[in-house]
Order: C-alpha cells, then sequence, then structure tokens
C-alpha cells in the first residue's frame, strides 16, 4: 500500500517557466510533509517542509502548498533554473517524527536551457 | 555538505554473506534513521533508533539488525545476504525524535549482492 504517490515519473521545463511537481498520500495520520532533492550518487537533500496546520510554506524560488481535504501537496519552483534538474522526493511523517519518513516514488525534472 | 557520511561508499557480497554499514551523525543528533532505496523508487524506512534503543521498525525481516553507540553514530547489519538486498542504503541522522525538524542523508551505501 503507497500511502506516499508522486504519480508523473517525470517531468521536462524550460529555463525561466514554473515546475510543479505534485505529491498524494493517504494517510491523514501524516502532519508533516518535506520535499528532498537528489542527484546521482548522493543522498537527498533537504528542500523545503510544511506542517499540517499550514496550507503554504515559502522558501525563495520554492513554494510548497497543502490542501489537506485532498490530501495533496505540490512544490513549485519559479523561476526554474538548469541546476534544479534532479530527482524529487516527498516524504510525509506522523508525530512531528522527521526521521520516520514515508517517500513517493519520485519525480524526475529536467530543466532544459 | 550535512555532516552525516557513511562507510563504505561501495560494496559487493556474494549471496549468504552478512555486511555491515556505517554511519556517523551529524554532530549533536541523537536520533538515526536507516533507509533502503532500491533502483526507481523511494527510500523505504528501515528502522530507526534514538539515544540507543529501537524506535520503530518498518517492514523488513528479523535479519536487518541495528545498532546506535553512545556517540549516537549507528551501524545497519544484514545477515544471509539475498540478491534483492541489493540496493542504496541510506542513514539519516534527527536532532530530536520529534519536534519536525528535517532529517540529513547522508550520501549512502551502494551494495550489490551478487
Amino acid at each position: 500500500d503507497q500511502q506516499v504517490k508522486q504519480n508523473s515519473p517525470s517531468l521536462s521545463v524550460q529555463e525561466g517557466r514554473i515546475s510543479i511537481l505534485n505529491c498524494d498520500y493517504t494517510n491523514s495520520m501524516f502532519d508533516y510533509f518535506l520535499w528532498y532533492k537528489k542527484y546521482p550518487a548522493e543522498g537527498p537533500t533537504f528542500l523545503i517542509s510544511i506542517s499540517s496546520i499550514k496550507d503554504k510554506n515559502e522558501d525563495g524560488r520554492f513554494t510548497v502548498f497543502l490542501n489537506k481535504s485532498a490530501k495533496h501537496l505540490s512544490l513549485h519552483i519559479v523561476p526554474s533554473q538548469p541546476g534544479d534538474s534532479a530527482v524529487y522526493f516527498c516524504a510525509a511523517s506522523a508525530e512531528g517524527n522527521t526521521g520516520k519518513l514515508i517517500f513517493g516514488q519520485g519525480t524526475t525534472l529536467q530543466v532544459k536551457p | 555538505e550535512t555532516g552525516v557520511t557513511q562507510s563504505p561508499t561501495h560494496l559487493i557480497k556474494t549471496r549468504g554473506q552478512q555486511v555491515t554499514l556505517r554511519c556517523s551523525s551529524q554532530s549533536g543528533h541523537n536520533t538515526v534513521s536507516w533507509y533502503q532505496q532500491a533502483l526507481g523508487q523511494g527510500p523505504q524506512f528501515i528502522f530507526q533508533y534514538y539515544r540507543e534503543e529501537e524506535n520503530g521498525r518498518g517492514n523488513f525481516p528479523p535479519r536487518f539488525s541495528g545498532l546506535q553507540f553512545p556517540n549516537y553514530s549507528s551501524e545497519l547489519n544484514v545477515n544471509a545476504l539475498e540478491l534483492d538486498d541489493s540496493a542504496l542504503y541510506l542513514c539519516a541522522s534527527s536532532l530530536e525524535l520529534t519536534g519536525a525538524s528535517e532529517a540529513f542523508f547522508g550520501q549512502g551505501t551502494r551494495l550489490t549482492v551478487v
């Protein structure tokens, strides 16, 4: 049973445009959501997070939106840069324990110059 | 760089053998978690240690075991290796068990079982 799903395996956008990565979850006990970015041969790097009591969190070019009723979150990257090309993982945790994460399958983002 | 280091970076083992992977947590972090990432998949939670005690386990058989030491470094041991154990093994450390601070990952150990 996949509790966190990223239904788009890949996404390609032009440099300067917006990238939107989507994530759905099924477990209503999740109370904290994180996005990680991963380059080949490296471990995941934390990008941005959001608590279930909020519906939006912004950090520079990155914004995460949470729709609790739809059990859906999205990551917006504006403007997209070629260096953003990586695999993006959505992850969820319960009881504030961010060491115990349930990950989605990942979305490979390619930003073309 | 996250301050979480894993060793070795690559490892090749034969089916049936045993393996030990090591993780040094970021300074001050008392919680460590281990994940298995198969090719094309997201990381899967194996187990977590908090102050040297196991605190939760994912859907992995008992031949996956772990330890956390007083300095909060950690080991993952896998006995009776199977071909399907071939994966990237990731270690992540957190400042505390809860509090919603992010977990920091090491670069991983790539295990190949032949």
